[in-house]
């Protein structure tokens, strides 16, 4: 079983600033099987990115995803207000799937 | 349009049972792979079980916390999924959502807007 850590738990930070979020697996991830989603409150998630750096259908590109093996990243270049969500990235390349506990970016 | 639109949630005594179904529209439903994911309250996000599509044989996957007592299956002619959970117990209380895969275990494009089961005597 493939434990992913993200990190910070919280981030404050002001519209217009960049955001940069860490998920650290325990081991390898397969074929980059990365994903990262963005949840709000009340609502279903919404996919981000797969493929640890390809961005979904209508996913603006202020959002980028970086990372291979055991260290990836989600970056938001300028945080606009509808950005401030709680954000999971989650490991898809083997059984039993795992997500991150995810990191909320909250308004500063 | 895709849609899924997820019902049967709840309020159900622990040791009881539930079926959740996930009515699709607006995609060829047995091209792709399905799951359920659930949320505890004021938690994160835990994959229950995955269903392949259909093909000579459907393959389906479940967390150890729930397997022997939920079994996932999905009804092509329908456009349905479903979500049989037996034996239920209080830490099963979640919002249960299904999602579309672009691979079995993940790339969910597409979300249910949940339906809550609770666990409570």
């Amino acid at each position: 079983e493939i434990v992913l850590t993200q990190s910070p738990g919280t981030l404050s930070l002001s519209p217009g600033e960049r955001a940069t979020l860490s998920c650290r697996a325990s081991q390898s991830v397969s074929s980059t099987y990365l994903a990262w989603y963005q949840q709000k409150p009340g609502q279903a998630p919404r996919l981000l990115i797969y493929g640890a750096s390809s961005r979904a259908t209508g996913i603006p590109d202020r959002f980028s995803g970086s990372g291979s093996g055991t260290d990836f990243t989600l970056t938001i270049s300028r945080l606009e207000p509808e950005d401030f969500a709680v954000y999971y990235c989650q490991q898809y390349g083997s059984s039993p799937p795992e997500f991150g506990q995810g990191t909320k970016v909250e308004i500063k | 349009e895709v849609q899924l639109l997820e019902s049967g949630g709840g309020l159900v005594q622990p040791g009881g049972s539930l079926r959740l179904s996930c009515a699709a529209s607006g995609f060829t439903f047995n091209s792709f792979a399905m799951s359920w994911v659930r949320q505890a309250p004021r938690k994160g996000l835990e994959w229950v079980s995955s269903i392949s599509t259909s093909g000579a044989t459907t393959t389906t996957y479940s967390a150890d916390s729930v397997k022997g007592r939920f079994t996932i299956s999905r009804d092509n002619s329908k456009n349905t999924l479903y979500l049989q959970m037996n034996s239920l117990r209080a830490e099963d209380t979640a919002v249960y959502y299904c999602a579309r895969g672009h691979t079995v275990f993940g790339d969910f494009d597409y979300w249910g807007q949940g339906t809550l089961v609770t666990v409570s005597s």
